[in-house]
């Protein structure tokens, strides 16, 4: 069967370096997504990542291997408005998106 | 308005009633999605609608009922419902379904509650 692991909850400190780790075994792959979904809002699209490698996007970092079936998150200068639900999602060789079931992060002060 | 916008936000009905959840994008795609987000669990898409034309239906029960009449709205008809069908759906849009990015965009989501 086809399988994202993220943990289900995380926490961390406000100005902090936070790393959101997202394993999967799928059928093919064809490009990994990370979401930032705020409680009660819309999932929003933060990073795509189809080949190896980091993707730096301000704050935010996304890495995959794909030989590993890994990918992360890279939260840096971590602000309260930070505090969110991030879900990985892979793209299988149907291009149909398997989800992971989301990382909770919360920021403390 | 700009990106996608869902109706009602909240919703309580007995397993009884008959309800309709309502999406509307005004981005210019051509896919609208169907997914249902449980507490802890992965999104669970329900359909998936390319150029007005249903291309997937994983499965879902025929007590929902999708219906896109045009590219920019779609419907999801409920009824006889379950308790277990209270979740939160979530309506999103693409430009159109297959290769590339394709990033979907959300709407956030109409909470549904089933007594």
């Amino acid at each position: 069967g086809q399988n994202i692991d993220q943990p289900t909850e995380m926490t961390a400190t406000e100005g902090a370096i936070v790393q959101i780790n997202c394993t999967y075994q799928t059928s093919g792959f064809n490009g990994l997504f990370w979401y930032q979904q705020h409680a009660g809002e819309a999932p929003t699209f933060l990073s795509y990542n189809v080949l190896d490698g980091l993707e730096e996007k301000g704050r935010f970092s996304s890495f995959l291997s794909r030989s590993k079936g890994y990918s992360y998150l890279l939260l840096k200068e971590l602000q309260m408005k930070d505090s969110a639900s991030y879900l990985c999602a892979v793209r299988d060789s149907n291009y149909q998106l398997i989800w992971g079931a989301g990382t909770k992060l919360i920021i403390k002060p | 308005e700009t990106g996608v916008t869902q109706t009602p936000r909240h919703l309580v009905m007995g397993m009884t009633n008959k309800k309709s959840l309502k999406c509307e994008q005004h981005l210019g795609h051509n896919a609208m999605y169907w997914y249902k987000q449980s507490a802890k669990k992965p999104l669970e898409l329900m359909f998936v609608y390319n150029f007005k034309e249903q291309t997937e239906n994983n499965s879902v029960p025929s007590r929902f009922s999708p219906e896109c009449p045009n590219s920019s709205h779609l419907f999801l008809h409920l009824h006889t419902l379950q308790p277990e069908d209270s979740a939160l759906y979530l309506c999103a849009s693409s430009q159109a379904t297959g290769s590339g990015a394709n990033v979907l965009t959300f709407g956030a989501g109409s909470r549904l509650t089933v007594l």
